[in-house]
């Protein structure tokens, strides 16, 4: 089992909806959660951290995290064509190690 | 303020050939990452300096990779020799402190022939 998953798409969002990325981690005591956006050729670019259960808004963007589960998911309302990109999902193990899954490459749909 | 600067951008080399790879953190960000990331998957962490010190190179294959970062600035990472599989993307990022946001450089490419 790998220790951070998602599903690496694509996604194909029509532009207006909302885009649901979702991520699962093995390590039951992760304490903080991340969600990247990579576009093509660029570098990761920090978009959202949760550290409590529940719901985090900010903008189009909200993050809902699940521990009990070991679910993190990212929703994006209102997608625009500027939100295609790959979405990493980012898990910190211990008090160091950020591991990342695979990413999920989203495309939205004008 | 400047991002996190890496150079060159890209490289090609043919294997069994050495490389090097700079990075310059953000000005005041005592901790430093290297990542190696693979087409179509995420980073992977492959030592990471807290001021000049490695604490964690525990993904660093040392039989040819070797890093530093001597005066707790900027570091180098080196492969020696270069093998086909090396070829990735070779990503830097700083942050100020373990427990703060991680800024990724725009990597390097290395393509190994």
């Amino acid at each position: 089992q790998k220790e951070v998953e998602q599903n690496s798409g694509p996604l194909s969002v029509p532009e207006g909806a909302i885009a649901s990325l979702n991520c699962t981690y093995s390590d039951r005591g992760s304490q903080s959660f991340f969600w990247y956006r990579q576009y093509s050729g660029k570098s990761p670019e920090l978009i959202m951290s949760i550290y409590s259960n529940g719901d985090k808004e900010d903008g189009r963007f909200t993050a809902q995290l699940n521990k009990a589960s070991q679910y993190v998911s990212l929703l994006i309302r209102d997608s625009q064509p500027s939100d295609s990109a790959t979405y990493l999902c980012a898990v910190k193990q211990g008090a160091q190690k950020l591991v990342f899954g695979q990413g999920t490459r989203l495309t939205i749909n004008p | 303020e400047a991002g996190v600067v890496q150079s060159p951008r890209y490289k090609i080399i043919e294997k069994k050939q050495p490389v090097a790879f700079w990075c310059n953190p953000i000005s005041g960000h005592n901790t430093l990452y290297w990542y190696l990331q693979n087409l179509g998957q995420g980073p992977e962490l492959l030592i990471r300096y807290e001021n000049e010190e490695a604490v964690d190179d525990s993904q660093l294959p040392k039989d040819r990779f070797s890093a530093e970062r001597l005066k707790g600035v900027d570091s180098t990472l080196k492969i020696q020799p270069a093998e086909l599989g090396d070829s990735a993307v070779y990503l830097c990022a700083s942050s100020l402190g373990l427990n703060n946001e991680q800024f990724f450089g725009p990597g390097t490419r290395l393509t190994v022939l």
